[in-house]
């Protein structure tokens, strides 16, 4: 079964700053993985997703991920962090049931001033 | 266009009372996903429809639990005898395709239940 590791449940930086946000997965065949950000009360926006082809993927909002499968990781990065970025943000796996999402526990991301 | 959408979003509910959770996918799309969202933790799978067809309920915690979708478009999650455990967000996500893995699947805002 597909599983998804976000080994940091808090971060902070400051605005400006860069930031990665690491996630690790497992998967017995080759990983479909997304990323998504939730701001408080609302649902799941979809940042970016790696399906195949080039390993570095660009998304919204100045964000980009890196899958290495060598590393079994999908991290997120940002090479300078705004205030709005404050949200908590998931890995995903894609696979199973209807291609169902195999969730990661979430880093909540703070942003100092 | 509209997204997915859902309603209440936000229910409270006394420990014994039923519930029922209501989900509007994107018109058109022939994927619906149930997802459950403890506070604090990551949205879990409970359950999947293919139009009408439900063909996967093995996250659903309970036999408490039931969800339909019975003309392939609104569907209802509903949880009898609620217990203290079930407050969570439930999700619902709609996609165009299951059987093309690149098909995003799309959320809607959740309803948050809490069991008193």
């Amino acid at each position: 079964a597909q599983s998804v590791t976000q080994p940091d449940i808090h971060i902070t930086v400051s605005e400006g700053a860069s930031l990665e946000l690491r996630c690790n997965y497992s998967y017995g065949a080759t990983p479909y993985l997304f990323w998504y950000v939730q701001s408080p009360g609302q649902g799941l926006q979809l940042l970016l997703k790696y399906f195949s082809g080039d390993t570095l993927v660009q998304g919204i909002k100045g964000f980009e991920a890196e899958f290495k499968r060598s590393q079994s990781s999908f991290n997120l990065r940002k090479p300078s962090v705004h205030w709005s970025d404050a949200a908590e943000y998931f890995c995903a796996v894609q696979g199973g049931a209807g291609n169902m999402l195999t969730f990661g526990g979430g880093t909540r991301l703070m942003v100092k001033p | 266009g509209a997204g997915v959408s859902q309603s209440p979003r936000y229910k409270v509910a006394k420990r014994g009372q039923d519930v029922a959770l209501r989900c509007d996918p994107i018109s058109g799309h022939v994927s619906l996903f149930w997802y459950q969202q403890a506070l604090g933790q990551g949205p879990e799978f409970l359950t999947y429809f293919q139009n009408e067809a439900q063909l996967d309920k093995s996250g659903l915690p309970s036999d408490r639990f039931f969800a339909e979708r019975p003309e392939g478009s609104v569907s209802t999650l509903k949880i009898q005898r609620t217990q203290q455990e079930d407050s969570a967000v439930y999700l619902c996500a709609s996609s165009l395709s299951a059987g093309v893995s690149s098909y995003e699947q799309y959320f809607g805002p959740g309803t948050r239940l809490t069991v008193t």
